[in-house]
């Protein structure tokens, strides 16, 4: 069975600044490792996927992440956080058998001070 | 496209109440899934259909049903609610098997039960 750690329930930054979102997994296969966000009252969007290939993965909204096999990490990063920004941000892992369905995190809420 | 819709967006149930959550989506894709999101817990597979005719439980099936009407429409029943079952639900869907592995993610649907 597969599992997600997101280190930090609560992140903040102010306007500018380096985003570094945690992400640790669990896997007993190669995994395929996603990221999403989510506003206020609001569904999930995908932001970003690794499935294979390049470890360094770009997404939307200038966010990207890189795979870390030895490290079994996923951290999103992005240069210079921005004011809408602010969201509740979820990793997630899956793998390519069965279901497929996704295995998330508890997620990490993102605060941007201006 | 309108991608994956969900209706209602808001219910209130009084306990023992029963209540189909409705899911559809428009993107011809195989599977489907519906989550519960409950506050520091990120999202958790209820019950997943891989393709039409199929479904099967997920991590918390306890309470409901569901049901694959067509490739379209996945809808989750709840036959006597109670107030644990009090929750935002998601429906997602996915290409499924040889496709890709992203799942799209409908608007929610608030429930309280009390």
């Amino acid at each position: 069975a597969q599992s997600v750690t997101q280190l930090g329930s609560h992140v903040s930054v102010s306007e500018g600044a380096l985003v570094l979102l945690r992400c640790n997994y669990s896997s007993s296969v190669p995994p395929y490792l996603f990221w999403y966000v989510q506003y206020p009252n609001q569904g999930l969007q995908l932001l970003l996927k690794y499935t294979t290939g390049a470890t360094l993965v770009k997404g939307i909204n200038g966010f990207e992440a890189e795979f870390k096999k030895s490290e079994t990490s996923f951290h999103l990063t992005k240069p210079s956080a921005h004011m809408s920004d602010a969201a509740e941000y979820f990793c997630a892992v899956s793998v390519p058998t069965g279901r497929r369905a996704l295995t998330f995190g508890s997620g990490t809420r993102l605060q941007v001070q201006p | 496209n309108a991608g994956v819709t969900q209706t209602p967006k808001f219910q209130v149930l009084k306990t023992g109440q029963s209540m189909t959550l409705q899911c559809a989506q428009d993107m011809n894709h195989n599977s489907m899934y519906w989550y519960r999101q409950d506050p520091g817990m990120g999202l958790r597979l209820i019950y997943y259909s891989a393709s039409e005719g199929t479904t099967d439980k997920g991590e918390v099936p306890n309470g409901y049903n569901v049901s694959r009407l067509n490739k379209r429409e996945f809808s989750l029943r709840l036959e006597s609610a109670a107030p644990s079952q009090t929750s935002v639900y998601f429906c997602a869907s996915s290409e499924g098997q040889g496709g890709t592995y992203e799942q799209y993610f409908g608007p929610g649907t608030r429930l309280t039960v009390t």
